[in-house]
């Protein structure tokens, strides 16, 4: 694999922030996805980051350093309906095909 | 409406009986790839293509075999099924020259296809 790594679980509470962490190995680096999927459910595309610093789309932000291999999601107001496993995937080499990390499942609790 | 197709959703078989996952796309989109996702251990590629006639084998490539006639379908073949196979599979499709950015590579999923092999 690429040692993707990111947290096997996380809770956290409605209405709170979660950030989501994920180390890749830095060779060959092309660009990092973040992925939502729901239980049963096949994985929607949430970002995308090639450069450093922060994307920001609504409610999820996700951030990004080059020279650390470091990316986190950032989850804000969280609802219910965010309970779902989060996938951080990077871009390596030549073929431009991401592979995945084991996702991070969070739970989201009253 | 832009979608990825996969057939059938739900597959039990027994060992040693070939069966085929397809997979269709109407996106005219040029990749497609097949994964499995088992738990504890993710998504992990199985083979995929870059475009008609050209396929390279993933990450988990044993025991599969695929091929890519036409731009749209990309079946899935096991020849001789075993246990350690069954597992959730999903065909994804993406096309990153559409974005402008090569390794802007969004993969789109079908809905998956979860194999049993007794």
């Amino acid at each position: 694999g690429q040692n993707i790594d990111q947290p096997t679980e996380m809770t956290a509470t409605e209405g709170a922030i979660v950030q989501i962490n994920c180390t890749y190995q830095t060779s060959g680096f092309n660009g990092l996805f973040w992925y939502q999927q729901h239980a049963g459910e096949a994985p929607t595309f949430l970002s995308y980051n090639v450069l450093d610093g922060l994307e920001e789309k609504g409610r999820f932000s996700s951030f990004l350093s080059r020279s650390k291999g470091y990316s986190y999601l950032l989850l804000k107001e969280l609802q219910m309906k965010d309970s779902a496993s989060y996938l951080c995937a990077v871009s390596l080499g030549g073929s431009y095909i991401p592979t995945f990390g084991r996702g991070t499942s969070l739970i989201v609790h009253p | 409406e832009a979608q990825v197709t996969q057939n059938p959703r739900y597959l039990i078989t027994v060992t040693g009986k070939k069966l085929t996952v397809t997979c269709s796309q109407n996106m005219n989109h040029e990749y497609m790839s097949w994964y499995r996702q088992d738990p504890g251990l993710g998504l992990r590629q199985i083979y995929y293509s870059m475009n008609v006639e050209v396929t390279d084998k993933g990450d988990v490539p044993e025991g599969y075999k695929v091929s890519r006639k036409e731009k749209r379908n990309f079946p899935l073949i096991l020849e001789s099924p075993s246990p350690n196979q069954t597992s959730l599979y999903f065909c994804a499709s993406s096309s990153p020259q559409a974005t402008g950015d090569l390794a802007k590579n969004i993969q789109y999923f079908g809905a998956g296809t979860r194999l049993s092999v007794l």
